[in-house]
């Protein structure tokens, strides 16, 4: 089983709906939860981290379960620029090594 | 842009040889994490440096080397290339704390490494 499980996709979405990506972690003392956007042939940019009391920024909103071990991000009002893979990251313990999915695809349609 | 710069951009090498890839931190930043990312997959750890020293390896073989300079850029080498080792090789900086924990890790651009 992977560490960090995430459904690949492509999710393919109309502009303007909302959609939402979940990702799994095996690991219970994992501690910093992070999704990242990677644009084609670009490096991961840190989209926003995930704390136990859920977080928003705009039209994004992350949750963790630390019961169930999985981690949401839900993308409201759909931008064509929000098209891009989703990398789900987990931070083993606060220490070095972070672990990332294997991300979710994206694309938003006009 | 994170101001983390990674050089080159792209390379192309033959099975057998040898590649060194180099990473300038932000600034600020006292610590360098080396991610490969192939096609289709997420980043795999390789190693972290931090105070000049390997801080955590991920599974990768030894023929992956690094250092880490006062300056705290940071290279990765990798000797006796594969066919495989062909990927986005990722940088990271971050900042480790007095007490040991560390924060946010912010990307360069990547070097894209083809082996032939």
């Amino acid at each position: 089983r992977k560490e960090v499980e995430q459904d690949p996709g492509p999710f393919n979405v109309p502009e303007g709906a909302t959609v939402a990506f979940n990702c799994t972690y095996s690991n219970s003392a994992s501690q910093s939860f992070f999704w990242y956007r990677q644009d084609c042939r670009k490096e991961p940019k840190l989209l926003m981290s995930v704390y136990s009391s859920g977080n928003e920024d705009g039209r994004f909103t992350a949750q963790l379960n630390r019961a169930s071990q999985y981690i949401s991000l839900l993308i409201r009002d759909s931008k064509l620029s929000d098209s891009a893979t989703y990398l789900c990251v987990v931070n083993k313990g606060g220490t070095y090594k972070y672990i990332f999915g294997t991300g979710t695809r994206l694309k938003v349609l006009a | 842009e994170t101001g983390v710069t990674q050089s080159p951009t792209h390379l192309i090498k033959t099975r057998g040889q040898q590649v060194t890839l180099r990473c300038s931190s932000q600034s600020g930043h006292n610590t360098v994490s080396w991610y490969q990312q192939a096609l289709g997959q997420g980043p795999q750890f390789i190693f972290q440096y931090y105070r000049e020293e390997e801080n955590g390896r991920g599974n990768f073989p030894p023929r992956f080397s690094g250092l880490q300079f006062p300056n705290y850029s940071s290279e990765l080498n990798v000797n006796a290339l594969e066919l495989d080792d062909s990927a986005l090789y990722l940088c990271a900086s971050s900042l480790t704390l007095a007490g040991g924990s560390t924060d946010t890790q912010y990307f360069g651009p990547g070097t894209r490494l083809t082996v032939l």
